[in-house]
């Protein structure tokens, strides 16, 4: 099946310092990739809609300079947490639609630390 | 307001016996809906997807019924072992061009031997 890769899986950062996030698709392509983050015993909430070529789409509440998304290319979308505070540690993952379009191809997750 | 609902509470069940897992929504008129498994520090993976003209759907040792009418669908694993304890998450379209889901909470399944 379709694998999406996420880098790093790990990463602590002081409070105030920026973090990106690359979500690759290894072996399609992939216009639209979402970007998700979930909290502890919670579940996956939606931030954005990463489109190839063009601005990415924000769920309502998310700041979207906070969160700067670049989807350079059809296998490529990169999520920056700029200026992070310890409230922005969580697991982000990524995901992306596979050949049937209803079903998403999720990656492995990163986990943010943020002191 | 959307809303889409599973059992928060753990399900410990006996290794050989059957689970099932519940989703309801409400406020959404679904194309259709997905079960996903993710196990602690992972992503999520799809399992199963089913879509609202489609009653019941099966995939080896998992099956997942759709009522549109009560906004409900079940979700059964069958013949449970150890392995398939995990948290699985139901998950809707919201009929937003290049299918944006919106997840549930997640049920957390507990398969003792």
């Amino acid at each position: 099946g379709a694998v999406v890769s996420q880098h790093p899986s790990r990463v602590i950062c002081k409070s105030g310092t920026s973090v990106k996030i690359e979500c690759r698709s290894l072996d399609f392509q992939a216009t639209t990739m979402f970007w998700y983050r979930q909290f502890p015993k919670q579940s996956l909430m939606l931030m954005a809609t990463s489109n190839e070529g063009s601005k990415a789409t924000y769920e309502q509440g998310v700041e979207k300079d906070k969160f700067l998304i670049n989807h350079a290319s059809l296998t490529l979308s990169t999520l920056t947490v700029t200026s992070a505070h310890p409230e922005d540690s969580s697991f982000y993952i990524c995901s992306a639609p596979g050949e049937g379009v209803e079903t998403q191809y999720f990656g492995p997750g990163t986990r943010l630390l943020v002191l | 307001s959307q809303k889409i609902e599973q059992n928060s509470e753990a399900l410990n069940i006996q290794e050989g016996k059957t689970a099932t897992l519940t989703c309801n929504y409400t406020n959404y008129s679904p194309a259709y809906l997905q079960w996903y498994r993710q196990d602690p520090g992972r992503g999520p993976v799809f399992l199963l997807l089913i879509r609202e003209n489609e009653k019941e759907k099966r995939k080896e040792r998992l099956k997942v019924t759709f009522d549109t009418t009560l906004k409900q669908s079940l979700f059964h694993i069958t013949a449970s072992q150890p392995a398939d304890s995990a948290t699985y998450l139901c998950a809707l379209d919201i009929g937003a061009a290049g299918n944006k889901l919106t997840f549930g909470g997640g049920t957390r399944v507990l398969v003792k031997p």
